[in-house]
Order: structure tokens, then C-alpha cells, then sequence
């Protein structure tokens, strides 16, 4: 079982959905980020959390430390979302682990 | 400062051949990781340094890669006697201690 797991892997939805990915970890962390990754690999850092809920724009990110899960949500999906979206956590250590990601389609 | 700088974005080699790779990381940043990610997965990790001492390995770096941060500042990794199976995008990141961490648009690597 990996260390962090993300779901669904793949989702597509129509423009203006609202979209929910979530993410679930076994290792206690001190912070999980959100990425968001572009066909050609750049990789881009959405949010870091290491508890409640932060917002930026469309997306919302919130974390339960608790019950080890964090979702991101997109309000108001658009095509320009599409990416693949990788949940990735910071142990005790300063190597980050991360999901296997969840690719988001929207379509128009 | 532009962010993390990866060169080249893409490197097509024979199999056989030695590869190096280049990272420049924020400038006040003083760690830097190296991962890589095949197709259809998530990043792995391979390395980092703080300033210029390696500090962790992954076992997935066999004795063919070596990675330097001679100065604390730039690193490199380099593959020697590339395989197929080598083939993957290697990705540079560094942070301040454990906040800021940010992600270079990664190196591709082909080997035919």
C-alpha cells in the first residue's frame, strides 16, 4: 500500500463542475502539499497545509491531521484546468512523498 | 529570481551514454531535491543536498548517478552508462529549510 493514496485517478467533467480530489495518508505528517502538473512537467505548487483550509481563487484545500485525509476542490471547473492534479506529503524527514496524482479532463 | 532553472528541458541519448544534468535553485534557498517521475506515476525521490552536503540517497540511486551541489548553490546529476529504463523526467526542487518548497519545469531524458 503506498503511503499516499489519491482518488479517482482519472476524472472528467463538464465545464463549470464543481471538482473534488481527494487524498489519504499513513504517515504522520508536518505538511501536505497540493501540485498541479502540465503536460511537459513542470510542476507547480498549489497550496501547503498543515491544517484547516486555505483558498486561492477557484481552488480550495483543506486538510483533517486527524483523520489523515486532505481534499482540493475546484469551483467552477474549466478547460484550463485540466492537469494532473498530485497530493504530496512532508514527514518528519524533508523529502516529500507523493500520490500517484488524479488526471482531470474538463471538457468545454 | 526566476524560480528553479532545470537545462536542458529534453535530452535524447544512446544507450551507454553519460548524461548530466543541471539545476540552479532560488538563491536563498539552501535545500535542493532531486526526483524523478516515469510515465503515468508520481514523483520519486532521489537526493537532496542543504548547501553543499548530500544529506540523504535514495536506494533507487544506483552507483550510475551521482549528484554534486559543489558550492551550495547549482547541482548536477549525472547518469553514467545510461539504460532504457532510465528514461523519465528529473525534476530539481529546493526550499528554505522546509517552507517555500518550489519545482523546476524538469529535464526529459530519452534513451534509445
Amino acid at each position: 500500500k503506498n503511503e499516499v493514496e489519491q482518488s479517482p485517478q482519472n476524472l472528467t467533467a463538464q465545464e463549470g463542475e464543481f471538482i473534488t480530489i481527494n487524498c489519504s495518508y499513513s504517515v504522520g505528517i508536518s505538511a501536505l502539499h497540493w501540485l498541479q502538473q502540465h503536460p511537459g512537467g513542470g510542476i507547480v505548487s498549489l497550496f501547503m497545509l498543515s491544517s484547516g483550509k486555505k483558498k486561492h481563487g477557484r481552488l480550495i484545500a483543506t486538510i483533517n491531521i486527524q483523520e489523515k485525509h486532505s481534499s482540493l476542490h475546484i469551483t467552477a471547473s474549466h478547460p484550463r484546468d485540466s492537469a494532473v492534479y498530485i497530493c504530496a506529503v512532508l514527514p518528519s524527514g524533508s523529502r516529500l512523498t507523493f500520490g500517484e496524482g488524479t488526471q482531470l479532463t474538463v471538457n468545454p | 529570481d526566476t524560480g528553479v532553472s532545470q537545462d536542458p528541458r529534453h535530452k535524447i541519448t544512446k544507450r551507454g551514454q553519460n548524461v548530466t544534468f543541471r539545476c540552479d535553485p532560488i538563491s536563498e534557498h539552501n535545500r535542493l531535491y532531486w526526483y524523478r517521475q516515469t510515465l503515468g506515476q508520481g514523483p520519486e525521490f532521489l537526493t537532496y543536498f542543504q548547501n553543499e552536503a548530500q544529506l540523504e540517497k535514495s536506494r533507487l540511486l544506483s552507483d550510475r548517478f551521482s549528484a554534486e551541489r559543489p558550492k551550495g548553490s547549482f547541482s548536477t546529476l549525472e547518469i553514467q552508462r545510461t539504460e532504457q529504463g532510465d528514461s523519465a523526467m528529473y525534476l530539481c526542487a529546493s526550499s528554505l529549510d522546509r517552507n517555500g518548497y518550489t519545482f523546476g519545469s524538469g529535464t526529459r531524458l530519452t534513451v534509445v
